[in-house]
C-alpha cells in the first residue's frame, strides 16, 4: 500500500517550545518535502531531501530544520517554535527523478501559542 | 524562471455544469505539467499529468487538461461535475532535467447541489 504517513496530526504549542514533526513513506522513495500551507499562500517548500542525510533548503527555511537518517523516514523541527509558524505542514515523496510527482501525507496542523 | 497563475481564487458551479479551471504557465521550453487536487483535510493528490505528446491528457474521475505551447495554458476540464469535486485545484510545473517544482496558487472549487 502506498503511503505517506504524518505524526502527529494535530499540535498544539507554546511559543519557545520545541517542535518534531514525523512523516514516513512505504515506497522507498529517494526524494522527500516539507511544505507549509497557509491561506492565499498555496504551498511552500521548506526542505528537500534527496536521499539520507542530502538535505537542501527550500524557499523558506529560515527556523526549522530537518533529519533523514533513514530512507523512509524525515523529520521536520522547529527549535523554538513562534506563533508565525503555525500552519499546517505537509510532507511528500517522490521517485527518483520524477520530482512532481508527489505523494502527500495528510498534514499537520500545528498551532503555536 | 518558472511561473504558474491560476488566475480563479475561487470557481462555483452547479451540480452537473461543465467546468474549467485554468492555468497559465511561464517557461522557456516545453514543462511538465500536473494537476492535483486537495479534498478537505487532506493531502494533495495527483489528478493527472503531462509529459509530452497528445495536448490532451486523460486523468481521474473523468477530469481532463489540454496542453497548448501556443498560450502557455494547461487547463483542466470536466465535462460534468458532482457535488464531490468540490476541493481545491492546483496546477503544478516542473521543469525538465531538475529539481524544480512550481506550484499555483490553487482554485478553490465548490459545487452547489
Amino acid at each position: 500500500d502506498m503511503k505517506v504517513t504524518q505524526m502527529p496530526r494535530y499540535l498544539i504549542k507554546r511559543m519557545g517550545e520545541n517542535v518534531l514533526l514525523e512523516c514516513g513513506q512505504d515506497m522507498s522513495h529517494e526524494t522527500m518535502y516539507w511544505y507549509r500551507q497557509d491561506p492565499g499562500l498555496g504551498l511552500q517548500l521548506i526542505y528537500i531531501s534527496y536521499d539520507v542525510d542530502s538535505n537542501s533548503e527550500g524557499d523558506i527555511p529560515k527556523g526549522y530544520r530537518v533529519s533523514r537518517k533513514k530512507r523512509e523516514h524525515f523529520s521536520l523541527i522547529l527549535d523554538s517554535a513562534k506563533t508565525n509558524q503555525t500552519s499546517v505542514y505537509f510532507c511528500a515523496s517522490a521517485p527518483g527523478q520524477n520530482y512532481a510527482e508527489q505523494f502527500f501525507g495528510p498534514g499537520t496542523r500545528l498551532t503555536v501559542l | 524562471a518558472q511561473s504558474v497563475t491560476q488566475p480563479d481564487a475561487r470557481v462555483t458551479v452547479s451540480e452537473g455544469a461543465s467546468l474549467q479551471l485554468r492555468c497559465k504557465y511561464s517557461y522557456s521550453g516545453t514543462p511538465y505539467l500536473f494537476w492535483y487536487v486537495q479534498y478537505p483535510r487532506q493531502g494533495l493528490q495527483l489528478l493527472l499529468k503531462y509529459y509530452s505528446g497528445d495536448p490532451v491528457v486523460q486523468g481521474v474521475n473523468g477530469f481532463e487538461a489540454e496542453f497548448s505551447k501556443s498560450n502557455s495554458s494547461f487547463h483542466l476540464r470536466k465535462a460534468s461535475v458532482h457535488w464531490s469535486d468540490s476541493a481545491v485545484y492546483f496546477c503544478v510545473l516542473s521543469a525538465p532535467n531538475t529539481n524544480k517544482v512550481v506550484f499555483g496558487t490553487g482554485t478553490r472549487l465548490q459545487v452547489l447541489p
